[in-house]
């Protein structure tokens, strides 16, 4: 039959507007987090991590936050460009859990980021 | 410092067939996972390679496999192509040390 595709969130803002991507992850064992950036037709582009023991961290115009009480994260991007106008995903993994589980990273959804001239 | 590197960018199959996916971590970085990409599933793990050693799988079928060799490329494979093998395959390395996966640019593989 058909397949039907995600129904992605989306989020519209104006350029120079701050920009706040949410994402509830699932699993409460994981201790490290990853915010990517797709553009259409590349990969994803590594935007900004935090561990478990934090609870934000700034980048250059980026921000990530964790509340691991409610297990959500958040990215916030200040000053938003056209340029950042592409599908941003969190992506968690229980980075040090005896090293067993170092390399699988479980995504979410992704955010579609529009950005308006 | 080049990048994750993936060849062939783009493949077209027929049902049936295998295909055979390439991928160059960034130098230095051991541990190389293979993610697969479609609209209906988003984002899935397929496996993680260290050392020459599958060290994580996700839950796809067997036709699914891949190796590492000593210079840390790897390869996956798929056998027995079926249509909804279709997909971005991607590849991602990290250093044994740090945690970040970096993504190649993908190998977009149609089957028809």
């Amino acid at each position: 039959g058909e397949s039907v595709g995600l129904h992605l969130p989306t989020l519209s803002v104006q350029e120079g507007d701050n920009s706040i991507i949410n994402c509830a992850y699932s699993n409460s064992a994981s201790d490290y987090f990853i915010w990517y950036k797709q553009e259409s037709g590349k990969g994803p582009q590594f935007i900004i991590d935090i561990r478990s023991n934090m609870d934000k961290r700034q980048g250059q115009r980026v921000t990530v936050l964790l509340n691991k009480t409610v297990k959500h994260l958040s990215l916030q991007i200040a000053a938003t460009q056209p340029g950042d106008s592409a599908v941003y995903f969190c992506a968690e993994t229980t980075a040090f859990a005896g090293g067993t589980s170092y390399g699988k990273l479980t995504f979410g959804q992704g955010t579609i980021l529009t950005v308006h001239p | 410092k080049a990048g994750v590197t993936q060849t062939p960018r783009y493949l077209i199959k027929t049902r049936g067939q295998q295909v055979t996916l390439s991928c160059s971590p960034i130098s230095g970085h051991r541990s190389v996972s293979w993610y697969q990409q479609t609209p209906g599933q988003g984002l899935q793990f397929l496996f993680e390679y260290f050392s020459e050693t599958q060290r994580n799988k996700g839950n796809f079928p067997g036709r699914f496999s891949g190796r590492q060799f000593s210079n840390s490329r790897s390869e996956m494979n798929v056998s027995t192509l079926e249509l909804g093998d279709s997909a971005l395959y991607l590849c991602a390395s990290s250093s044994a040390t740090g945690t970040a996966q970096y993504f190649g640019p993908g190998t977009r593989l149609l089957v028809l």
